[in-house]
């Protein structure tokens, strides 16, 4: 059972690139999320969804977009790579099942240079 | 709207001392309530949990009940050890609530 698997690790982008961070989960959770975490701090919420063709955004969605066409993938994009989007992110997805706990990928570490 | 509110850290301890992280929280009704912990380069997984008032979640020596009362959920443990250094949230989520809450998380090193 591979739970969520994020996709890079590791990236390195320049000012102006784009990307896509790739999210997967087997676990057929309806609700997926997407945090970062900037050094020495606690998370926050870029974007959410709550099943496929649903997305919403959290505390800090500008500059990402978001889609999820079916229940397993959630990728993020970054449009414009900026270097206020050098961070650690993480994709969660939890079951719709009330007071179950979040699980979290090993997180994709962006630098933007 | 809801909140958690974590002790400060860092936080440094010996080997086989006592740890506290102070946890509580803001919110209405009856939220679940969660510890996470990071090791360094990792993502967040669960160490334990607790869904109704007094109840008291465990997890690899660590330890937190759900206090309505003071509305809080201290994380505990009675020896630390060095592999325990890590990041710690905690956090909460409402039933049939779409987001998890978290703390702004507690880093803590155990020197040997």
């Amino acid at each position: 059972n591979a739970g969520v698997t994020q996709t890079p690790k590791f990236r390195i982008l320049k000012i102006g690139q784009s990307m896509t961070l790739q999210c997967a989960q087997d676990m057929n959770h309806n609700y997926m999320y997407w945090y970062r975490q900037d050094p020495g701090m606690g998370l926050k919420l870029i974007y959410y969804s709550v099943g496929a063709g649903i997305t919403d955004k959290g505390e800090v969605p500008n500059g990402y977009n978001v889609s999820r066409s079916t229940t397993e993938d959630f990728p993020l994009r970054l449009e414009l790579a900026a270097p206020s989007q050098t961070s650690v992110y993480f994709c969660a997805s939890r079951t719709d099942v009330p007071n179950t706990e979040a699980f979290f990928g090993q997180g994709t570490r962006l630098t933007v240079v | 709207g809801d909140s958690v509110t974590q002790m400060e850290g860092p936080v440094t301890l010996s080997e086989e001392a006592f740890l506290t992280i102070n946890c509580t929280y803001t919110a209405t009704g009856y939220p679940s309530l969660f510890w996470y912990v990071q090791y360094p380069g990792e993502g967040l997984q669960l160490l334990l949990k607790a869904t109704k008032a007094d109840d008291k979640g465990s997890n690899k020596g660590f330890e937190a009940t759900y206090r309505k009362e003071t509305t809080s959920f201290h994380l505990e443990k009675g020896s630390v050890q060095v592999s325990d250094s890590a990041v710690y949230f905690c956090a909460l989520s409402h039933q049939g609530a779409q987001k998890l809450v978290f703390g702004q998380g507690t880093r803590l090193t155990i020197n040997p």
